[in-house]
């Protein structure tokens, strides 16, 4: 089965500065790749996703990057504030077909984002 | 509110107890998921339903079982529980138009 793989555990930024969290996954058949974020106590919420067929995508201070051949893909969050602080999660799947349900998400264990002011 | 309804929201029991968490996906979604994430721990996938059926099934003890009913709620029974069984409990669908995931706020379960 698919194997996620989430670095670093944990990071702490300044306020304004940007934040790098790296993933890479096991299966090449992988070719959906979400990113959540939890805050504590509270459920993860979807922030950014992208499917295998895009290398990168980008959401005002947020963007994804995938590189298919080395199968690894980062979550990039430019000009972090302090709201950034928060648990992201990476995660993988086959996407095997929408209908059907062929779309378990593998996830990472997890970052934890501290940002300082 | 994400559409996701989980219920009930907390739970204290004691070992050995039994357990029903109940999730209602957002309408129109077909799949449910159910994750265990316990404290400073990730999301542990347990298993997943589609229309009814069993699509996938993680690392889901024994004493856990889980069911989709025709109107596509669904439950998941913990028996016997263990102390290590404490944990934030999530419920996610999605439907047959996206890949992403919308998850509910969880069923934390403390067992003493």
């Amino acid at each position: 089965g698919e194997n996620v793989e989430q670095h670093p555990s944990t990071l702490s930024v300044q306020e304004g500065d940007s934040a790098v969290i790296k993933c890479t996954y096991s299966d090449s058949a992988s070719n959906y790749f979400p990113w959540y974020k939890q805050e504590l106590g509270k459920r993860p919420q979807l922030i950014i996703d992208i499917r295998s067929n895009v290398g990168e995508k980008k959401d005002q201070r947020i963007a994804v990057t995938l590189n298919k051949t080395a199968k690894h893909f980062s979550l990039h969050i430019t000009e972090t504030q302090p709201e950034d602080s928060a648990v992201y999660f990476c995660a993988a799947s086959e996407g095997r077909g929408l209908t059907g349900g062929g779309n378990k998400l593998t996830f990472g264990t997890g970052t934890q984002l501290k940002v300082e002011l | 509110d994400s559409g996701v309804t989980q219920t009930p929201k907390h739970l204290i029991t004691a070992t050995g107890q039994r357990v029903t968490l109940r999730c209602s996906p957002r309408s129109g979604d077909l799949s449910v998921y159910w994750y265990q994430q316990s404290l400073d721990q990730g999301l542990q996938f347990l298993i997943q339903y589609y229309n009814g059926e069993e699509r996938a099934k993680g690392n889901i003890l024994e004493r856990f079982s889980a069911q989709q009913f025709p109107d596509l709620h669904s439950e998941l029974n913990l028996s016997s529980l263990e102390l290590g069984d404490s944990a934030l409990y999530f419920c996610a669908s999605s439907s047959d138009n996206t890949y992403g995931y919308t998850f509910g706020s969880g069923t934390r379960l403390t067992v003493v």
